[in-house]
């Protein structure tokens, strides 16, 4: 299967900081990323798909301004975290679609936030 | 995309097969049926995925009834690192740009 990594692993900053998490595909060129945020013991949520080259869609209740996603290339997508708070704390993962398999999504192993 | 429904745990002994249920009854023919697994504390791992034929992999076989209404997702010899939720989701052939929905799933637990 193909690969997709994040960095970091884990974070730790102070309320009113912005953190950035970086979510790249190794091995493969993906026109199209999701972002997710899981809270203790729920499912994973969708929080916006990341296109390269153009704008994300943000689902509903994802504030657009908050949480800032930049797709420059086939092979990065970032998630910003602007002005994080303590209820922004969670497990933040992202996927990538891989066209040469089958357009499977493949996950990155997510990143750690915790807002102090 | 269709709903599923999981049982939210199941238990396995080691070395045995784990046999895990998803029912999909208003899934429509062009729709796929994915399993993925999620280890606590890690991203969701892809295991495998399949129309309507029956689908097997090195990680585990897919099970499709005759009707599509339900699938078994199977890991033949079940060992301690296979304990984590299991996730079976369908998705629309065509809408590769939409993201996998996750449910709820199916706790496995392997015990010794």
């Amino acid at each position: 299967g193909a690969v997709v990594s994040q960095h970091p692993s884990w974070v730790i900053c102070k309320s009113g900081t912005s953190v950035k998490i970086e979510c790249r595909s190794l091995d493969f060129q993906a026109t199209t990323m999701f972002w997710y945020r899981q809270f203790p013991k729920q499912s994973l949520m969708l929080m916006a798909t990341s296109n390269e080259g153009s704008k994300a869609t943000y689902e509903q209740g994802v504030e657009k301004d908050k949480f800032l996603i930049n797709h420059a290339s086939l092979t990065l997508s970032t998630l910003t975290v602007t002005s994080a708070h303590p209820e922004d704390s969670s497990f933040y993962i992202c996927s990538a679609r891989s066209r040469r398999d089958g357009d499977t999504q493949y996950f990155g192993p997510g990143t750690r936030l915790t807002v102090l | 995309d269709a709903k599923t429904t999981q049982p939210p745990s199941m238990d396995c002994a080691e070395g045995r097969a784990a046999n895990l249920p998803c029912n999909h009854s208003t899934i429509s023919g062009n729709e796929y049926v994915y399993w993925y697994r999620q280890i606590h504390s890690q991203g969701p791992q892809y295991i495998i995925h399949g129309l309507k034929n029956n689908e097997t992999n090195e990680m585990a076989s897919l099970i499709i009834t005759e009707d599509r209404k339900s699938s078994t997702l199977i890991l033949p010899h079940a060992t301690l690192r296979d304990t984590a939720v299991y996730y079976c989701i369908v998705r629309t052939l065509g809408q590769a740009g939409t993201a996998l929905i996750f449910g709820k799933g199916t706790t496995l637990s392997v015990s010794s």
